[in-house]
């Protein structure tokens, strides 16, 4: 069985630059969430995606957004990029208890 | 504001030591999860405890959730080098994502 995929697994952008992070979920999860790891603050949840909708997002500013498609795949595109939003990027999917993990998308602002 | 606290934040001990990593909040989970991330890679789940005074036991790590459902602890017995990793644990809140702790960075050296 195929895990948590991420796309791509690193990207350097340049400060007010769009990154857009690519997730494809275990076959058969429905529930994608997004969060963020930045040095020092540990894992930070951003979104949750479920039925293609999204149900929750966590404290992070209307710059982070994402969507989740049909084939329960998703999207994170981190707008206006800043310095402070280089952190490795994870994605899991889940199907009832526990999340599985992707390796994560390393996303440095320069 | 951490929902969960970890400590302690960081651990380095010899091969064959025992050791314990706490995790406490003040919320009550319904079920709270342990994982350990490796660098460059996603977290992965040891276990998922799910009621009030429950212990688990995975090979030499012993897994305990709090009667109150506020607090767990992680045991290794006899420490190896390959235990080296972050340890997370990680909480639900009803109708929320999964809220990590900042992680036990644990170095175990020959």
């Amino acid at each position: 069985e195929a895990g948590v995929t991420q796309s791509p697994t690193h990207l350097i952008k340049t400060r007010g630059q769009q990154a857009t992070l690519r997730c494809s979920p275990i076959s058969g999860h429905t529930s994608v969430y997004w969060y963020q790891q930045a040095l020092g603050l540990g894992l930070q949840f951003l979104l949750w995606y479920d039925e293609g909708e999204e149900r929750n997002r966590g404290n992070f500013p209307p710059r982070f957004s994402g969507r989740q498609f049909p084939n329960y795949s998703s999207e994170l595109n981190v707008n206006a990029l800043e310095l402070e939003d280089s952190a490795l990027y994870l994605c899991a999917s889940s199907f009832s208890y526990g999340y599985t993990f992707g390796s994560g998308t390393r996303l440095t602002v320069v | 504001t951490q929902l969960l606290e970890q400590s302690p934040q960081f651990l380095s001990i010899q091969e064959g030591e025992n050791l314990t990593v706490y995790c406490n909040s003040s919320s009550v989970f319904s079920s709270l999860q342990w994982y350990r991330q490796e660098p460059g890679e996603g977290p992965v789940l040891l276990v998922t405890v799910v009621t009030g005074g429950e212990v688990k036991k995975l090979k030499r790590l012993t897994f305990q959730f709090g009667d109150a459902r506020k607090d767990s602890s992680l045991h290794i017995t006899a420490a190896q080098p390959g235990d080296t990793g972050l340890y997370l644990c990680a909480g639900v809140l009803s109708g929320y994502a999964l809220n990590f702790g900042k992680g036990t960075s644990l170095l175990v050296t020959p």
